[in-house]
């Protein structure tokens, strides 16, 4: 697509349950990373893909978070027993860059975010 | 570990005027990049600018250019000619120079808040 598609745009949860966030990346971006907003504060990352597998994950909070990339395209984020601290706005952002390729600094294409609210 | 710092919580100026905002980093690197985003209310990050620290001549952009100071690790932008438009929330962001498998993730600041009165 032309731009980062995030969905959904805003989704409400009640405490404990099971929530997924989809990201369909720049069609051709091998490069893909979640990020978390909480209220007031600038993004933090969570997990990088290259291609279909996790490269890093250092920055997930704990194992109720996952995230998969089964065909190094569209991503999902998924949260398990949501808790109202995992409230927050979740970016994603994809990137040409290639595995082994470290040079230039390629730009992130951030998407508009899905807001979750865990009640 | 990287920190970034916005000591600016919110910033106003009127329009056509001139506004810069701070940030200052910590790093133990000596090559790295520094961004300034953009975050309008529609949530969608973009870039503003971007800097490489082995570059010695700030970069600019239009009405965007920035003041980087390596030695006392400070990366302020100014914006000339403020528009209505540019009402945003701007952060600033550092990334290291050489990545592991093209890993580029960016370390934000908690971002200033940008007002600009008609």
């Amino acid at each position: 697509g032309a731009g980062v598609s995030q969905t959904p745009s805003n989704k409400v949860t009640e405490k404990g349950k099971y929530v997924e966030l989809r990201c369909d990346p720049i069609s051709g971006h091998t490069a893909l990373y979640w990020y978390r907003q909480s209220l007031g504060q600038g993004p933090e990352f969570l997990i990088y893909f290259q291609g279909t597998g996790a490269a890093d994950d250092s920055g997930l909070p704990n194992d109720r978070f996952f995230a998969v990339r089964p065909e190094g395209s569209v991503s999902t984020l998924k949260i398990q027993r949501t808790e109202r601290g995992d409230s927050a706005v979740y970016l994603c952002a994809s990137s040409l860059m290639k595995r082994g390729d470290p040079s230039g600094a390629n730009v992130l294409t951030f998407g508009a975010g899905s807001r979750l609210t865990v009640l | 570990a990287q920190t970034v710092t916005q000591s600016q919580p919110e910033m106003s100026v009127q329009e056509a005027e001139t506004v810069t905002l701070s940030c200052t980093y910590d790093t133990s690197e000596s090559d790295y990049y520094l961004f300034w985003y953009k975050q309008p209310p529609s949530r969608q990050m973009i870039l503003v600018i971007r800097q490489e620290a082995y570059k010695q001549q700030n970069a600019t952009e239009n009405r965007f250019s920035v003041n980087f100071q390596k030695a006392a690790k400070s990366f302020s932008l100014k914006i000339s000619d403020s528009q209505l438009g540019d009402a945003a929330m701007y952060f600033c962001a550092y990334r290291t120079l050489i990545s592991n498998f093209g890993n580029e993730k960016l370390t934000f600041g908690t971002g200033t808040r940008l007002t600009i009165i008609p």
